[in-house]
């Protein structure tokens, strides 16, 4: 998986309970990402990142924040997690961002809130 | 809405026959790139086409893409069982976002 791990890679959480997922990169990408992939939706981009302390909101960021101190690590973070955020969350890495860029996947966190 | 839709939603095989899977999109583009994902796993990426580019190959990989009609088709020839996996399409219309269409799921059956 390109030198990007994802953790917790499962986590099951109550309603009103604050979730920090963390991706960590060893490639030195300057950009990192965060999906959400839900059956009929597919892959929805929550928050992305353009370097260190830059980042910007995707399709479906309402009730996440992100975080990115240093380029290797991109936190998601859901502040009062909510059933409808049940879902699996992906981060991506690319190096340069730009039009054509590839983007490289984590494996993954299966996250149920109950 | 997806800017990228993909048909069929999900296609069955035999092993040793081609898959098409197509894809259509609503705005113009850069590039349109194909993943694969595999169950329980990332996706990875298969392929690039630009939006200069008709036609591209990688293996047993041939992407087209009709800007025209903007829509693009992934054939896979001789498939394998290995090749059973979801399939998605995706767009660069905003940069360095990519827009996911909602995948076909390819079953290869031995």
């Amino acid at each position: 998986d390109a030198g990007i791990t994802q953790s917790p890679r499962h986590k099951v959480t109550e309603t009103g309970t604050p979730v920090t997922l963390r991706c960590h990169q060893t490639e030195n990408h300057r950009y990192m990402y965060w999906y959400r992939q839900d059956p009929g939706h597919g892959l929805r981009l929550i928050h992305y990142s353009y370097g260190v302390k830059d980042t910007d909101k995707g399709e479906v960021s309402d009730g996440y924040s992100v975080s990115r101190s240093k380029t290797e690590d991109f936190l998601l973070t859901l502040e009062s997690a909510t059933s409808s955020q049940t879902s699996v969350y992906f981060c991506a890495i690319s190096s340069s961002g730009g039009a054509g860029d590839t983007q490289y996947f984590g494996p993954g966190t299966r996250l149920t809130v109950l | 809405s997806q800017q990228g839709e993909e048909d069929p939603q999900a296609l069955s095989i035999q092993e040793g026959e081609n898959a098409t899977m197509n894809c259509s999109y609503k705005t113009s583009i850069n590039n349109l790139q194909w993943y694969r994902q595999n169950s329980g796993r990332g996706l990875v990426h298969l392929i690039l086409i630009r939006s200069n580019e008709r036609e591209k190959h990688s293996g047993r990989l041939r992407v087209t893409l009709d800007t025209s009609k903007k829509s693009s088709s992934l054939l896979i020839t001789a498939s394998r069982a290995a090749d059973t996996a979801s399939y998605f399409c995706a767009t660069d219309a905003s940069g360095s976002r990519l827009t996911f269409g909602e995948g076909t799921q390819l079953t290869v059956n031995p």
